[in-house]
This record gives C-alpha cells, structure tokens and sequence, in this order.
C-alpha cells in the first residue's frame, strides 16, 4: 500500500484566495482525520470522519474551513477565503477501525498564505 | 475542555543516556494513550501505545509506563542514539479521537 496520500505538498497562495488540500486514505481504513501543526499550537484535530461521515468537527476554526468525504478514498479541506494565519503544515491521517486506534499520516501539505 | 499537558518541552541528553517525557491527561475516560514521534520535516509515526488495563510495556529499548489512578505517562528511552533526536508527541483519548500533548523536542548530544 502507498500509505496516505495528500496533495499538493506545498501550496502558496495569496490571502483571499480560495485553497483545496486533498487526502486519499490507506485502503480498507474506516476513519480519517485532517490536522493543522503550527509551531504556536502544536498538532491540532480539525475533523474527523467514520465511514464517509462527520463525526466531530470541532476543531475547525471557523466558517472559511470546510471538509468533505464524498466516498471512502478521497477527503478534502477547503479555506475560503485564506488568510496569513492560516498558513501551516496540514496532516490527514487515516487509521483502520475495529478497535485498532494507530493513525498513519500522510507526508502533509505545507500552507503559505501570502 | 480536554486537555494533555507533556514535559519538558526540550530535552537534551548525552548519547547512551536515558530520556523520559511525561504527560498528564485530564479526561478519565480515556483509554488509549499513544506515543508519536516526528523527525525534521517528517510526518508523525507510532513508536509505542498503552491501553487502560496496562499498565507498563516496552518494545527494546523504548517503554511506556501509566498510572490511571494519578492520570499521567510516561516514555522512557534507553541508550539513546543519534537517532533518537526527533519531536515526540503524546496523546490520550478514546473512541479514534485523540488530545495531543504540546511535543518534546530531544536532542541526544554527541
């Protein structure tokens, strides 16, 4: 299996412009999960999914961020409209379900907004 | 809300040494308790997990220790090498979602 893949890996972009971070999940994993790393607030959990649907999105900033799972091996994380503040290394991860709780990132997408 | 607090937040030690970070968790119905670790410019992978009923277990030369009762865990690493240099995080939760602890950057000195 290639693991968790996300794309692009790095993406720059001007601040109100409009970013699309894109994940595929290992096989067979039933959760997936996108996180955003920054230096001032760690490793921070966005979303989760179980089985395509939303199960917490808590931790999504605010209304510019959304996330979708339209079937079992494609995510993506939107921000419209981005800001500076916004810029970060974003993680999806993915882990299998049926009580094994181990998550496997992906290489992430490291955000510049300018 | 749920929090995991770990320290220190940058430990340095001689190779051959031994390093532990320590975390404490403020949610009791957690059960899982996993540690990461995240070299430069890398992703997160699991080095080691515990679960409630376990209380201590080891992989070579990495172990976890866990005290339910005090709300706190610990990852030890023993005869530390050049390798070993990375940030380590750790993290405690139930049913798939995780609180992460704030990370400890380890460096083993030469």
């Amino acid at each position: 299996d290639a693991g968790v893949i996300q794309s692009p890996r790095h993406e720059v972009t001007e601040m109100g412009q409009e970013v699309t971070l894109r994940c595929k999940p290992i096989s067979g994993h039933d959760y997936l999960f996108w996180y955003r790393q920054t230096m001032m607030r760690g490793l921070e959990l966005l979303i989760y999914f179980n089985n395509n649907v939303p199960i917490d999105d808590s931790g999504m900033p605010e209304d510019r961020f959304s996330a979708k799972m339209p079937n079992a091996s494609f995510s993506t994380l939107k921000i419209q409209p981005s800001e500076p503040r916004d810029s970060a290394v974003y993680f999806c991860a993915s882990s299998p379900g049926d009580f094994s709780y181990e998550q496997y990132f992906g290489p992430g997408t490291r955000l510049t907004v300018t | 809300g749920e929090n995991v607090e770990q320290h220190p937040s940058t430990l340095s030690v001689q190779e051959g040494d031994s390093a532990v970070i320590k975390c404490t968790y403020s949610d009791s119905a957690s059960n899982y308790f996993p540690w990461y670790k995240q070299e430069l410019g890398k992703r997160p992978q699991l080095i080691i997990d515990i679960r409630s009923n376990v209380g201590e277990k080891k992989d070579q030369r990495i172990a976890v220790t866990l005290n339910k009762t005090a709300k706190h865990f610990s990852l030890h690493i023993t005869e530390t090498q050049p390798e070993d240099s990375a940030v380590y995080f750790c993290a405690a939760g139930s049913n798939y979602q995780l609180i992460w602890g704030a990370g400890t950057k380890l460096i083993i000195k030469p």
